[in-house]
């Protein structure tokens, strides 16, 4: 299997354009993750899911937005960009099962520059 | 909420030497420290974890050691090559209901010199 797949690897957006980052995994994990990493800062999460349908606030959710309404697939949408967005986004998944849902596996990023 | 503190920032050691990367955390809920190795252009990669029932574990070259009194763990690597040069994030996760968050600590880029 992939894994964890994420599209596009990499996006210049101009100011107050909109767009949609894609995250799918083909583990039948149920919960996933979207994170932001800046130079030097870690990883901050923005958003995560428990299961299709159910989706809650991390860290720095402001100026981001997300849907589940498969298992597979979590996509992260900026509605009006701004170049305090610029970042390498990464999803993750676990499987949520008892015991073994912190173990998070990660894509392989998708870099967004903001101009 | 929990605080994942993590020293050093970078950190230089000629092949075959060993490293160290320490962590502390804040959170004395927290049960689960992962550590994850993040190669350049690529998404981090678990290498190893421990839960707090036990105080160290090891997988080949790596070892991790978890002191839940003091609230710090360390990574341990061994017998350095070239390959190991990357960014390494620790992590922690407290139990309960958020059991599945991870806090993440800044990262250590390591470099192994030939």
């Amino acid at each position: 299997n992939a894994g964890v797949t994420q599209t596009p690897k990499f996006r210049i957006l101009k100011i107050g354009q909109s767009m949609t980052l894609q995250c799918t995994q083909d583990m039948n994990h149920n919960y996933m993750y979207w994170y932001r990493q800046d130079p030097g800062m870690g990883l901050k999460l923005i958003y995560y899911s428990v299961g299709a349908g159910i989706t809650d606030k991390g860290e720095v959710p402001n100026g981001y937005n997300v849907s589940r309404s498969t298992t597979e697939d979590f996509p992260l949408r900026l509605e009006l960009a701004a170049p305090s967005q610029t970042s390498v986004y990464f999803c993750a998944s676990s499987t949520g099962l008892a015991g073994f849902q912190e173990t998070q596996y990660f894509g392989p990023g998708t870099r967004l520059l903001v101009l | 909420g929990e605080n994942v503190e993590q020293h050093p920032s970078t950190l230089s050691v000629q092949e075959g030497d060993s490293a160290v990367i320490k962590c502390t955390y804040s959170d004395s809920a927290s049960n689960y420290f992962p550590w994850y190795k993040q190669e350049l252009g690529k998404g981090p990669q678990l290498i190893i974890d421990i839960r707090s029932n036990v105080g160290e574990k090891k997988d080949q070259r790596i070892a991790v050691t978890l002191n839940k009194t003091a609230k710090h763990f360390s990574l341990h690597i061994t017998e350095t090559q070239p390959e190991d040069s990357a960014v390494y994030f620790c992590a922690a996760s407290p139990s309960g209901g958020s059991n599945y968050k991870l806090t993440f600590g800044k990262g250590t880029l390591l470099t192994v010199n030939p």
